[in-house]
């Protein structure tokens, strides 16, 4: 089993809509959690970096914890073509290597 | 602030060569960790290095190796080039071990 599972999608939606991403977790041992956005032929920008349960807001973005199930979402609310890219989620694995889902494809239509 | 650097941005190399990648952390950071990104693999740890001293290694044959400077830079050389080493190659900086992590642009590495 990966250590981060997340659907690679992909994902299309009309620009306006909200994206609603998620990622699964089997690691407890550390519990922060990291969303990244990634261009193509980029590097990987980070988004958002949350360690506790519950919603954490930046501008249209807000990252989600839900320790229980083990369950991290990421939602984009009035998402633009220039949202479009690759979104990876992170979290540390119990020796410490940071481990990323496969990463889903959004795409905002104009 | 000046974000992560790498140097060079694209790379092209014979099966058989090697080849050294470089990496400019953000200015105050120590720990500067490689990640080998491919379409079928996604993202994969290489190694991390604090302080000099790798505390942490991925998966990968000996033929990838890496070191860090004592003014935090990090180098990752690949020895005896394989086809399959095509790839980006992505170096992020940190702070601290086991923090928020930023990523530099990447090398691609063609192996031909």
């Amino acid at each position: 089993q990966k250590e981060v599972e997340q659907d690679p999608g992909p994902l299309s939606v009309p620009e306006g809509a909200i994206v609603s991403l998620n990622c699964t977790y089997s690691n407890s041992a550390f519990q922060y959690f990291m969303w990244y956005r990634q261009y193509s032929r980029k590097g990987p920008e980070l988004l958002m970096y949350t360690y506790s349960s519950g919603n954490k807001e930046d501008g249209r973005f807000t990252a989600q914890v839900d320790k229980s199930s083990k369950y991290i979402s990421l939602f984009i609310r009035d998402s633009q073509p220039s949202d479009s890219a690759t979104y990876l989620c992170a979290n540390p694995s119990n020796d410490y290597k940071l481990s990323f889902g496969a990463g889903t494809t959004v795409t905002v239509r104009a | 602030k000046a974000g992560v650097t790498q140097t060079p941005r694209y790379l092209i190399k014979t099966r058989g060569q090697q080849v050294t990648l470089s990496c400019s952390p953000i200015s105050g950071h120590r720990s500067v960790s490689w990640y080998q990104q491919t379409p079928g693999q996604g993202l994969q740890f290489l190694f991390e290095y604090f302080s000099e001293t790798q505390r942490n290694k991925g998966n990968f044959p000996g033929r990838f190796s890496g070191r860090q400077f004592s003014n935090s830079r990090s180098e990752m050389n690949v020895s005896t080039l394989e086809l399959g080493d095509s790839a980006l190659y992505l170096c992020a900086s940190a702070p601290a071990m086991n923090t928020e992590a930023f990523f530099g642009q990447g090398t691609r590495l063609t192996v031909v």
